[in-house]
């Protein structure tokens, strides 16, 4: 069974960073594109970032744009999201996701990480 | 952004009747392969997003078979044939094939 645990999250002040992980097992990491979507609290989900397998290609939704940067390290099967420059709309569980290709969308999801931006 | 409307927001339902959630895409969800590429998700309280279904009508392992998904182009429908305590949660729709991937706003299904 695919497993997808994420960590790292916790309250920081505006304008402060955080950096995400996501432990992934019982797949071929280095052989997907992965993902992470947030929800902020009481509302939907919203895709953040995307990742190719060999992380020559990265995406980003347009509000985190140039202070979210996503990475991978394939030897350690893990997923990473360093964030600066935060701010309180970025209050969010942080999930890490397997994006399948095939099906184009997210098969598997973590647990999630909560991210709280407050002073 | 494709945006993805789903109708009812919320969906009071009794303990072994029909549950239907509707989802439109504002633009067609045929990719160039002629395949279509709709996917919904179950997220029960306080738990991560479970993927029920994709490409309209196909159920993930281990997903009852009261759950079914139909639809083409833009309009599609999830429906549950006998609701199950089990089912009551935030169900959402979404689609990948246009960049970025959006998320329909989600219909919570609850216990009348």
């Amino acid at each position: 069974e695919v497993q997808l645990v994420e960590s790292g999250g916790g309250l920081v002040q505006p304008g402060g960073s955080l950096r995400l992980s996501c432990a992934a097992s019982m797949f071929s990491f280095s052989t997907f594109w992965m993902s992470w979507v947030r929800q902020a609290p009481g509302k939907g989900l919203e895709w953040v970032a995307n990742i190719k397998q060999d992380g020559s290609e990265k995406y980003y939704v347009d509000s985190v744009k140039g202070r979210f940067t996503i990475s991978r390290d394939n030897a350690k099967n893990s997923l990473y999201l360093q964030m600066n420059s935060l701010r309180a709309e970025d209050t969010a569980v942080y999930y890490c996701a397997r994006w399948a290709g095939r099906t184009k969308d997210f098969d598997n999801w973590g647990q999630g990480t909560l991210v709280t931006v407050s002073s | 952004d494709v945006v993805m409307t789903q109708s009812p927001l919320s969906l009071p339902v009794t303990l072994g009747q029909p549950a239907s959630i509707s989802c439109r895409s504002s633009q067609s969800l045929v990719y160039s392969d002629g395949n279509t590429y709709l996917n919904w998700f179950q997220q029960r309280p306080g738990q991560s997003p479970r993927r029920l279904i994709y490409k309209v009508s196909n159920r993930d392992s281990g997903v009852p078979d009261r759950f079914s998904g139909s639809g083409s182009g833009t309009d599609f429908t999830l429906k549950i044939s006998r609701v199950e305590a089990e089912d009551v949660g935030v169900y959402y729709c979404m689609q990948g094939i246009h960049w970025p991937p959006t998320f329909g706003g989600g219909t919570k299904v609850e216990i009348e």
